[in-house]
C-alpha cells in the first residue's frame, strides 16, 4: 500500500516555466519532508514541513503543508536546468521515524 | 566529513552469488538505514538500526541480512543474489533526538546488477 502518493510521475517543461508538484495521503503526518536526487547521487533534503498550512521557501521553491497535514506541495517558479531531478516527499510518524517515501516525481528542465 | 560512504559504487553478480555492501558515517549518528530504489518504486526499507546493537525488518528484508558492526557501520549481506535484487541500494543515517524531523543523510548508492 503507497501511503503517499505523488503527482505527476513525470514532468518535462522548458526554462523559464512553472510547475507544481503534489504530494497526497489519507494519513496524518507529523512532518513532511521534500528531497531531490540527482542522477547518479542520493537524495539530498531540500525542507521539513511540521505545522499544518505551513509554507516554506527556498530561493525559488515554495512548500506548503496542508491545513490537516495530509498532503503537501512544491512550487517552482521560473525553472532552470539546474532544477531537474527526482523530487521525493517523505512523511514522518511518531518518535522512532521511519519515513514512507513517496514514488518521486521526475522532472526534466529544457534549456 | 566524508558524511556517508558505500562501497563498492558498482557491482555486477551473477545468480546465486553473496557479497556484502558497506556502508560507513561519521556524523556520529545513532540510527542506520537501508533502502533500495526501483524505476517507479520510490525508496523502499530493507532494514533499519535504531541504535548499535539493534536491528530490526523493514518492508523489503526478504533475501537479505544485516550487521550493525559499530556505531559507524552498517552492512547489508545478500546470501544467494537473484535477478529481483538488481536495483540501487541507499545508505542512510539519522542523529535521532526524538524529533520527526530529524534529518536522514543518504551515501551515494550502490547499482547491483544480478544476472
Amino acid at each position: 500500500t503507497q501511503l503517499l502518493e505523488q503527482s505527476p510521475q513525470f514532468l518535462s517543461i522548458q526554462e523559464g516555466e512553472n510547475l507544481t508538484v503534489y504530494c497526497n495521503s489519507s494519513s496524518v503526518f507529523s512532518s513532511l519532508q521534500w528531497y531531490r536526487q540527482e542522477p547518479g547521487e542520493g537524495p539530498v533534503l531540500l525542507v521539513t514541513v511540521v505545522t499544518g498550512g505551513e509554507v516554506k521557501k527556498l530561493k525559488r521553491l515554495t512548500f506548503q503543508f496542508g491545513d490537516a497535514r495530509k498532503d503537501s506541495s512544491l512550487h517552482i517558479t521560473a525553472a532552470q536546468p539546474g532544477d531537474t531531478g527526482l523530487y521525493l516527499c517523505a512523511g514522518g510518524r511518531g518518535g522512532s521515524y521511519i519515513p514512507t517515501f513517496g514514488r518521486g516525481t521526475s522532472l526534466i528542465v529544457h534549456p | 566529513n566524508a558524511g556517508v560512504t558505500q562501497t563498492p559504487k558498482f557491482q555486477v553478480l551473477k545468480t546465486g552469488q553473496s557479497m556484502t555492501l558497506q556502508c560507513a558515517q561519521d556524523m556520529n549518528h545513532n540510527s542506520m538505514y537501508w533502502y533500495r530504489q526501483d524505476p517507479g518504486m520510490g525508496l523502499r526499507l530493507i532494514y533499519y538500526s535504531a541504535s548499535e546493537g539493534t536491528t530490526d525488518k523493514g518492508e523489503v528484508p526478504n533475501g537479505y541480512n544485516v550487521s550493525r558492526l559499530n556505531k559507524r557501520e552498517f552492512s547489508l549481506r545478500l546470501e544467494s543474489a537473484a535477478p529481483s535484487q538488481t536495483s540501487v541500494y541507499f545508505c542512510a543515517s539519522r542523529r535521532v533526538t526524538g524529533i520527526t524531523t530529524d534529518t536522514q543523510y543518504f551515501g551515494p548508492g550502490t547499482r547491483l546488477t544480478v544476472l
